[in-house]
């Protein structure tokens, strides 16, 4: 089983949609969790860590599911400017603290 | 906000070549990383350095890689002898704890 897995889409909405994404991880003794961005060629950005709390920033929201051992992200109202892909990173989930990325999940939002 | 930069941004080598890949990071940002993205395929963890010495490496991060701080601030990654696998986009990574991490825009690595 793959330490890290997420639905590589694409995920087609139109603007103002709502949209959600989902990364189930392996070790149950995973540490951390996050959520980048990737536009085509450029560099993983931060969007967002994930807490068992859950945690929201503006359109964006983040849930941590420990007992089912996944992450989400929801995005609601999407913009064009949404469009990318989503990666998912978990820490600790070979054992150690080395961060695990997810393949992607590509969203793409049309007029 | 502070960025982390990396030069060159494209590279093209022969086989068996070595190549350098240098990384400058935010200032006072103490946690160092190197990561790897083939294209199509998934960003993958190589190294993580910290107070001058690595913390972590992967399994692809073998004999034929090797970081160091030369000069106390940029930061870098030697490929003694590249092989055509190697060819791959390289990003540098940094942060002042091991949670949040700003990449670099990366180096594309190409091996003939």
């Amino acid at each position: 089983r793959k330490e890290v897995e997420q639905d590589p889409g694409p995920f087609n909405v139109p603007e103002g949609a709502t949209v959600a994404f989902n990364c189930t991880y392996s070790n149950s003794a995973s540490q951390s969790f996050f959520w980048y961005r990737q536009d085509c060629r450029k560099e993983p950005k931060l969007l967002m860590s994930v807490y068992s709390s859950g945690n929201e920033d503006g359109r964006f929201t983040a849930q941590l599911n420990r007992a089912s051992q996944y992450i989400s992200l929801l995005i609601r109202d999407s913009k064009l400017s949404d469009s990318a892909t989503y990666l998912c990173v978990v820490n600790g989930a070979g054992g150690s603290y080395i961060p695990t990325f997810g393949r992607g999940t590509s969203l793409i939002v049309h007029p | 906000e502070p960025e982390v930069t990396q030069t060159p941004s494209h590279q093209v080598t022969q086989m068996g070549q070595e190549v350098i890949l240098r990384c400058v990071p935010i200032s006072n940002h103490l946690y160092f990383y190197w990561y790897r993205q083939i294209l199509g395929q998934k960003v993958e963890f190589l190294v993580s350095f910290y107070n001058n010495e690595i913390s972590e490496k992967s399994e692809i991060f073998d004999d034929q890689f090797s970081v160091e701080r030369p000069d106390g601030s940029n930061f870098t990654l030697k490929i003694r002898s590249t092989k055509l696998e190697d060819s791959a986009m390289y990003f540098c990574a940094n942060g002042q704890n091991q949670e949040t991490q700003y990449f670099g825009p990366g180096t594309r690595l190409l091996v003939l």
